[in-house]
């Protein structure tokens, strides 16, 4: 199985903030990464996929980049409603595997 | 719009049975692959199974794999778990999501149904 190394497992920032998230792959997986947003008592909300494209909808303050084993979400300029939780997933094979979570805090 | 409804969660005992059902509509659903998956309260999300638009191809997690079977009806436009020999680490919050056919990312999620197994 791919594991999905993911940190920080959280990060303080404050709005206007530029944040990076960062994801590495146990092995090389192309592009075949998504990143999600997840609210409390929300279902995930897809951001990125194919490792930096943009899903339609979603804010241009988020970006994606990086293949093979590493990767990164990077939040431009945070705004107050970024605060959440973010995957990353692979799937580049079965069974597709996330990391484990990076909680975006208020500073 | 595109929807996706989970349904059938509830209270089980180990060892019990669970089938839940996730009724899609505003897309033409015999054309996507779907999914499972689930997320315990306040921990990450796990990827559980997928299914091919024609049922052809199926994956399982191993950590359900012999224990839950995904099935499909596209006349009725509905994606199925059924879940069997429960036991208490399958507590969680049960996602169906879709696939998008050009990319082939999770990019629709419905809100989830709740599977406790507690004796």
């Amino acid at each position: 199985d791919i594991q999905m190394t993911q940190s920080p497992s959280s990060v303080s920032a404050s709005v206007g903030d530029r944040v990076t998230i960062t994801c590495r792959a146990s092995q090389g997986i192309y592009s075949w990464l998504a990143w999600y947003q997840q609210k409390p008592g929300k279902a995930p909300k897809l951001l990125i996929y194919a490792a930096s494209s943009l899903q339609s909808g979603v804010p241009s303050r988020f970006s994606g980049s990086g293949s093979g084993t590493d990767f990164t979400l990077t939040i431009s300029s945070l705004q107050p409603e970024d605060f959440a939780t973010y995957y990353c997933q692979q799937t580049k094979s079965f069974p597709r595997t996330f990391g484990l979570g990076t909680k975006l805090e208020i500073k | 719009e595109v929807q996706l409804v989970e349904s059938g969660g509830g209270l089980v005992k180990p060892g019990g049975s669970l089938r839940l059902s996730c009724a899609a509509s505003g897309f033409t659903f015999s054309r996507y692959t779907m999914n499972w998956l689930r997320q315990v309260p306040g921990k990450g999300l796990e990827w559980v199974s997928s299914i091919s638009s024609s049922s052809s191809y199926i994956y399982y997690a191993d950590s359900v794999k012999g224990r839950f079977t995904v099935s499909r009806d596209n006349a009725k436009n509905s994606l199925f778990l059924q879940m069997n020999t429960l036991r208490v680490e399958d507590t969680a919050l049960y996602y169906c999501a879709r696939d998008d056919i050009l990319t082939a990312f999770s990019d629709y999620w419905g809100q989830g149904t709740l599977v406790t197994v507690s004796s």
